[in-house]
């Protein structure tokens, strides 16, 4: 069956560390996306991309980059991370049907930014 | 004014309760709208679809009223299973109609299903 993964499932770093969190969807869509979840603040985005080599920044992009350098994969950077990144972060992915596509999440990433 | 807005909860109510959720969206130009679900420490998934003449999945009713920028979730007949949280999401479309849209979420309500 086709689905959307992340690894790793929970991840320990200290501050100023380069992390990458991996997403991969064996659905063949062409849009992905990162999201951070906290308390009081819902669901953010964080970049997403609509093909190869697009991507695009959301509403909470600093600190963060991304690159899709095939359909498959999207990994989110935290090129230093800090301690308000401490967080749970999930991937989704939707095909392109002009506005109407649902999003499929994957299971998230539990961060601890210390 | 958040870009989409849900009623707080949370929400405690008995085994065979009905129970609504409110939510509004500000972006007149959003065009697909969504409840999903997400259970403690999971992924959101998709509950259902809201469509402007309403529309009914079992016990989960949705309806959209565009003009009033307002969209609710009933759910009848409560279980103990629909103990979660629920998520008001909107979509804004992209400026090129090939391509997909963002979606942006509400903060959830919590709903709490007691015996």
């Amino acid at each position: 069956d086709a689905e959307i993964t992340q690894s790793p499932r929970h991840k320990i770093t200290e501050t100023g560390r380069q992390v990458t969190l991996a997403c991969h969807q064996t659905w063949n869509h062409n849009n992905m996306f990162w999201y951070r979840q906290d308390l009081g603040h819902g669901l953010r985005l964080i970049h997403y991309s609509y093909g190869v080599q697009d991507t695009n920044k959301g509403e909470v992009s600093d600190g963060y980059s991304v690159s899709r350098s095939n359909t498959e994969d999207l990994p989110l950077t935290l090129e230093s991370a800090a301690s308000s990144q401490t967080s749970v972060y999930f991937c989704a992915s939707s095909e392109s049907l002009g506005g109407q596509e649902t999003q499929y999440f994957g299971p998230g990433t539990r961060l601890l930014v210390l | 004014r958040k870009e989409v807005e849900q009623d707080p909860g949370p929400f405690n109510v008995p085994e065979g309760a009905t129970v609504a959720f409110n939510c509004t969206y500000s972006n007149s130009a959003s065009q697909s709208f969504f409840w999903y679900r997400q259970d403690c420490r999971k992924e959101p998934k998709l509950l259902m679809s809201v469509y402007s003449s309403g529309n009914e999945d079992g016990r989960f009713t949705a309806q959209l009223n565009r003009a009033s920028q307002y969209i609710s979730l009933l759910i009848r007949d409560s279980k103990l299973s629909d103990s979660a949280t629920y998520l008001c999401v909107v979509n804004l479309p992209y400026p090129l109609k090939n391509q997909g849209g963002k979606l942006i979420f509400g903060q959830g309500t919590e709903l709490s299903v007691k015996p």
